[in-house]
């Protein structure tokens, strides 16, 4: 079955540690994602990247890092910048990135990160 | 400024009622807009989406919405809940560009038997 893969479902920081979070797509999808939820907001774009070795800063990009080596690949790194790490981060795709078109997003089940 | 209001936090209904999740936008531009479905702990499943012609756009799962641009609102409905469709619901709105979506705080939906 085709869809987007988040590793791990949960996952726990200590201070100063940087943590990586894992998604992979086999919908041969140009375009990638990653959105912080936080109980009570809406979703904020934090990366996206909409072809292979290329990305772009979203909303909330500071304290964070991203790669895009490979089309199925966005792992984002949450560095010991990012002061308060502890949200639900959801990665997703689309179609068509480099169009720009508006289209259905694809989202991964969710990685809860904490802060411990 | 560009926003999406969902003005609703949480939204109980009983089995078998009728829906009604209002969502409502500031938009400069001709809005794209979206309604997603989010269950526990899992991310978000598209419901429906309005790009242009008629205003009364149907989704999965028996939802409709209908863009009203006079009043800048996108209101998703259901004539009858079921108590799986109990969830929290995103309204998102954008322009031609998918990095550029703004999502709403959510609506939770809890179904009473």
């Amino acid at each position: 079955d085709g869809g987007i893969t988040q590793s791990p479902k949960y996952l726990f920081r200590k201070e100063g540690q940087n943590v990586t979070l894992s998604c992979e797509q086999n919908l041969n999808h140009d375009a990638m994602y990653w959105y912080r939820q936080d109980p009570g907001q809406g979703l904020r774009l934090i990366y996206y990247s909409q072809i292979v070795n290329d990305f772009q800063k979203g909303d909330i990009a500071e304290g964070y890092s991203v790669s895009r080596e490979k089309k199925e690949s966005f792992p984002l790194t949450v560095t010991s910048a990012q002061k308060n790490p502890t949200a639900f981060y959801l990665c997703a795709s689309s179609m068509s990135g480099t169009q720009g078109f508006n289209e259905k997003l694809f989202f991964g089940s969710g990685t809860q990160l904490s802060v411990l | 400024a560009q926003s999406v209001t969902q003005p609703d936090i949480h939204i109980t209904v009983s089995e078998g009622a009728s829906l009604e999740l209002r969502c409502n936008y500031s938009y400069g531009a001709t809005p794209y807009l979206f309604w997603y479905v989010q269950s526990p702990g899992q991310g978000l499943q598209l419901l429906l989406k309005y790009f242009s012609g008629d205003t009364l756009v149907q989704g999965i799962k028996g939802f409709e919405a209908e863009f009203k641009r006079s009043q800048s609102s996108f209101n998703l409905r259901k004539p009858s809940v079921h108590w799986s469709d109990a969830a929290e619901y995103f309204c998102a709105v954008g322009p031609y560009n998918t990095d550029k979506l703004i999502f709403g705080t959510g609506t939770r939906l809890q179904v009473f038997p």
